[in-house]
């Protein structure tokens, strides 16, 4: 199975300041999700990107999906507290007439500090 | 409110001692997963499902079975558990097993299980 390596593994800012997350493969993926991941809970889906260079946007949060489809980076300006969380990618490869496989990355682990 | 529900959420047990952790979903979903959570792994698929009676290995489906008798169920079953299937486990369920690009996959709350 070809993970998604994600960048950096972990991240410690302090409230107000910018970052991004990358995810990177040498895999083409039908569409690239984002997922936030709290404490004691499961993954949330934040966002789907389905056409190379699509950019979204959600609130403060960017996404964007390589022309190649093959990476993505999520980038957060003027990081709050509530941030602070587990972000997923996962790829997607559609397979028709049966399940999709969905790839996870292997997690960035953010902490934004008053 | 649409969920998926995990039980037990915590389980310490022994190596040898079979045990179930139960998975249910109440938004009429065909397509069902389980995904066990490592450290520095991410996520990674240990069964599926597309429909009741219907299953199949995913990524690590070694030492795991699972059952789908009911469409809003689906079990996951160790036999024989390990130290090494410590882990963070995972339900998950969608519509259409992801086969659209706009599917989305809804996840339960975790079961944390340690094998000593």
């Amino acid at each position: 199975t070809q993970l998604l390596e994600q960048s950096p593994q972990f991240l410690s800012i302090q409230e107000g300041e910018n970052l991004t997350v990358y995810c990177n493969s040498s895999s083409v993926f039908s569409s690239l999700q984002w997922y936030r991941q709290e404490p004691g809970e499961g993954p949330v889906l934040l966002v789907t990107v389905v056409t190379g260079g699509e950019v979204k946007k959600l609130k403060r949060l960017t996404f964007q999906f390589g022309d190649a489809r093959k990476d993505s980076s999520l980038h957060i300006t003027a990081a709050q507290p509530g941030d602070t969380g587990l972000y997923l990618c996962a790829g997607s490869r559609i397979n028709t007439g049966t399940a999709s496989k969905l790839t996870f990355g292997t997690g960035t682990r953010l902490q934004v500090t008053l | 409110e649409a969920q998926v529900t995990q039980n037990p959420r915590y389980l310490i047990t022994v190596t040898g001692k079979k045990l179930t952790v139960t998975c249910s979903q109440n938004m009429n979903h065909e397509y069902m997963s389980w995904y066990r959570q490592d450290p520095g792994l991410g996520l990674r698929q240990i069964y599926y499902s597309m429909n009741v009676e219907v299953t199949d290995k995913g990524d690590v489906p070694e030492g795991y079975k699972v059952s789908r008798k009911e469409k809003r169920n689906f079990p996951l079953i160790l036999e024989s558990p390990s130290p090494n299937q410590t882990s963070l486990y995972f339900c998950a369920s969608s519509s259409l097993g992801l086969a659209e690009i706009t599917d989305t996959q809804y996840f339960g709350p975790g079961t944390r299980l340690t094998v000593l």
